[in-house]
């Protein structure tokens, strides 16, 4: 199984500019992950999907911040316009059902930097 | 509000024994445990739920007080490919998301 892929795995861009994060969650899991990390505010969960339904969005800090799952192996994070407070390591992870007792597996996670 | 993980960071010998607290301000429905290595992702160590149970995982084992909203990471013998973040993820009763603690860096030297 190849786990969960990220792309790209780092990101450099300019302030005000649209970034695209992109993830495809491990085959047969119905639930997918979207987290953000930071040294000040540790793993913060942004939004979840329940088989491609958005479930819980009240992690997204913004209106710049928007997410997609048109189907069961894609999803994105959009960020428009991006800020420098943007610049963080971008994880999303993946479970079989999503309930509070699976196990998420996370991605390798995209490293965003905004200049 | 993110659950408060004690202590925050730790340093071992090889062989040592260390235990990482998590407390949560809410009821808990489940706690994962998770392992970060640095420039890496989190990798899943074991699952608790409520009930009070404790698990184990090589020589690695938690246990979860539902009362108390608390639940503890027993690692030991300390081996060096132990040192990482450790971070408890608590569910709570309202939908399914994890909220993951502050996080306690382990560091195993020889």
């Amino acid at each position: 199984d190849a786990g969960v892929i990220q792309s790209p795995r780092h990101e450099v861009t300019e302030m005000g500019q649209e970034v695209t994060l992109r993830c495809k969650p491990i085959s047969g899991h119905n639930s997918l992950f979207w987290y953000r990390q930071t040294m000040m505010r540790g793993l913060e969960l942004l939004i979840y999907f329940n088989n491609n339904v958005p479930i819980d969005d009240s992690g997204m800090p913004e209106d710049r911040f928007s997410a997609k799952m048109p189907n069961a192996s894609f999803s994105t994070l959009k960020i428009q316009p991006s800020e420098p407070r943007d610049s963080a390591v971008y994880f999303c992870a993946s479970s079989l059902r999503g309930g509070k007792a699976d196990e998420q597996f996370f991605g390798p996670g995209t490293r965003l930097t905004v200049l | 509000q993110q659950p408060v993980q004690s202590p925050q960071a730790v340093i071992l010998r090889e062989g040592e024994d260390a235990v990482i607290n998590c407390s949560s301000s809410k009821a808990l429905y489940s706690v994962h445990w998770y392992r970060q290595k640095h420039g890496e992702a989190p990798v899943f160590l074991m699952i608790l739920l409520k009930g009070g149970e404790q698990k184990g995982h090589e020589k690695i084992s938690a246990s979860f007080n539902e009362k108390k909203q608390q639940s503890s990471l027993y690692l030991t013998a300390s081996q060096l490919s132990y040192s990482g973040t450790y971070f408890c993820g608590t569910g709570t009763g309202g939908g399914n998301k994890l909220t993951f603690g502050t996080g306690t860096q382990l560091k195993v030297e020889l």
